[in-house]
């Protein structure tokens, strides 16, 4: 069965630091790769997400991650973060069968 | 605009009871999903349906019962016999290609039980 573990469960960061989130899946297959995030008193909405293609991707508000096949790793990165990026962020694996198996969510708090 | 529709946002039940939570869809997706999330546990898939009168025990079924009569509804029942319901519940729908097969979730609903 496919796994997925998020190393992180509280990030504390001032604004303005560098953000790196990790997220590690077992799945031996193809896969898809989401984050999604949870802004407080909002719903889960998606973040950006690897199909296929160039390993590096890009989603809204600046966010990045990087697909490492090898490493079994879809790391989230931001080089700035701001206050509003407060918010639990999750990290997802999508096989064939179509389920999506989430991470257990990292709570990221950014001090004005 | 397109979206998922949960209701309601807070539920309370008493020991004993079955509620039913409601999921409506207007993006025309196939497959919809119930997923629970508690804290430090993520989401955890309860059933999960992709396409119309079929559905699948997903994780945590036991306790949970779904139909899929609709393309746009999935509500999820919680009987009696699911030993531990307070939690947040969630459902979404799986776009296609273009979202990379990704969600689209509600904003939940609180069950509590008194």
């Amino acid at each position: 069965a496919q796994s997925v573990s998020q190393h992180n469960h509280h990030v504390i960061l001032s604004e303005a630091a560098s953000l790196e989130l990790g997220c590690n899946y077992s799945y031996g297959g193809t896969v898809n790769l989401f984050w999604y995030v949870q802004y407080p008193g909002q719903h889960l909405q998606l973040l950006l997400k690897y199909f296929s293609g160039d390993p590096l991707v890009k989603g809204i508000k600046g966010f990045e991650a990087e697909f490492i096949k090898s490493k079994f790793s879809f790391n989230l990165r931001k080089p700035s973060v701001q206050w509003s990026d407060t918010a639990e962020y999750f990290c997802a694996v999508n096989t064939n069968a179509g389920k999506s198996t989430f991470g257990d969510g990292t709570t990221l708090t950014v001090k004005p | 605009d397109g979206g998922i529709t949960q209701s309601p946002k807070y539920l309370f039940r008493k020991e004993g009871q079955n509620v039913t939570l409601s999921c409506e869809q207007n993006l025309n997706h196939d497959a919809m999903y119930w997923y629970r999330q508690d804290p430090g546990q993520g989401l955890r898939l309860i059933y999960y349906s992709q396409i119309v009168n079929d559905f699948q025990k997903g994780d945590i079924a036991e306790g949970y019962s779904v139909s899929r009569e609709k393309k746009e509804s999935f509500p999820l029942t919680v009987t009696s016999a699911q030993k531990n319901p307070t939690a947040f519940y969630l459902c979404a729908s799986r776009g296609g290609r273009d979202l990379g097969y990704g969600y689209t979730f509600g904003s939940g609903t609180r069950l509590t039980v008194v």
